[in-house]
């Protein structure tokens, strides 16, 4: 079944490690999206994508990076995590369809806390 | 750039009451629009969506939304909520022509048994 898929769902971490957020789509979309979420608050766009080897910054600035080698595939890495990274992060993918590129379906999250 | 001005950040209703949230947004061109739901522990889902054509969009679980162009909004209603609507609803916007879905701050529901 095509779907969209985030691993880890919950991770805990000490300042300073670096992770890797996976976020994985078989719906054969091209672009592709990270949004942060804090709790109860709205969806920030931190990150997207077009296609293989198109990587953008979103309107919130986010010491992470993106990286886009394959269709499918749409890792974030934060170099050394820290308190204030502490957040859900979203991933997110669209496609062309009859109507639209703009219909965008999420992944189930992955929430970071950084001790 | 756009933004999206969802009115009430939490609402209580009890089972059977009549719902409707609000969602203002602010852009003057051709716009998609859409309504996301958060059931707790659930992934985002999306509700209903506009892209053109009757203003009136009907979704799922008897959701429905009107998009008043002169007004910039996209109201969500639904006659008579129940208990599994309990959930976070978010309101979302994206110029037609645009790359950048923006969302509205949320509502978070509750409806009492």
């Amino acid at each position: 079944e095509a779907d969209i898929y985030q691993t880890p769902r919950y991770l805990v971490i000490g300042t300073g490690k670096k992770i890797t957020l996976e976020c994985s789509q078989t719906m054969g979309h091209d672009k592709m999206y990270w949004y942060q979420q804090d709790p109860g608050m709205e969806l920030h766009l931190i990150h997207y994508s077009y296609g293989v080897n198109s990587t953008e910054k979103g309107d919130l600035s986010s010491e992470s990076t993106v990286s886009r080698i394959r269709t499918e595939h749409f890792p974030l890495t934060l170099e050394s995590a820290r308190p204030s990274h502490t957040s859900q992060y979203l991933c997110a993918s669209s496609g062309q369809t009859s109507r639209s590129y703009n219909e965008q379906f999420f992944g189930p999250g992955t929430r970071l806390t950084v001790l | 750039a756009q933004s999206v001005s969802q009115h009430n950040h939490h609402v209580i209703l009890s089972e059977a009451a009549s719902l409707e949230l609000g969602c203002n947004y602010s852009y003057g061109g051709t716009v998609n629009l859409f309504w996301y739901v958060q059931y707790p522990g659930q992934h985002l889902q999306l509700l209903l969506k506009y892209f053109s054509g009757d203003p009136l969009v009907k979704g799922i679980k008897g959701f429905e939304a009107e998009f008043i162009k002169s007004k910039f909004s996209f109201n969500l209603r639904k006659p008579s909520v129940q208990w599994s609507d309990t959930a976070e609803y978010f309101c979302a916007v994206i110029a037609a022509a645009g790359n950048m879905l923006t969302f509205g701050g949320g509502t978070r529901l509750m409806v009492k048994p």
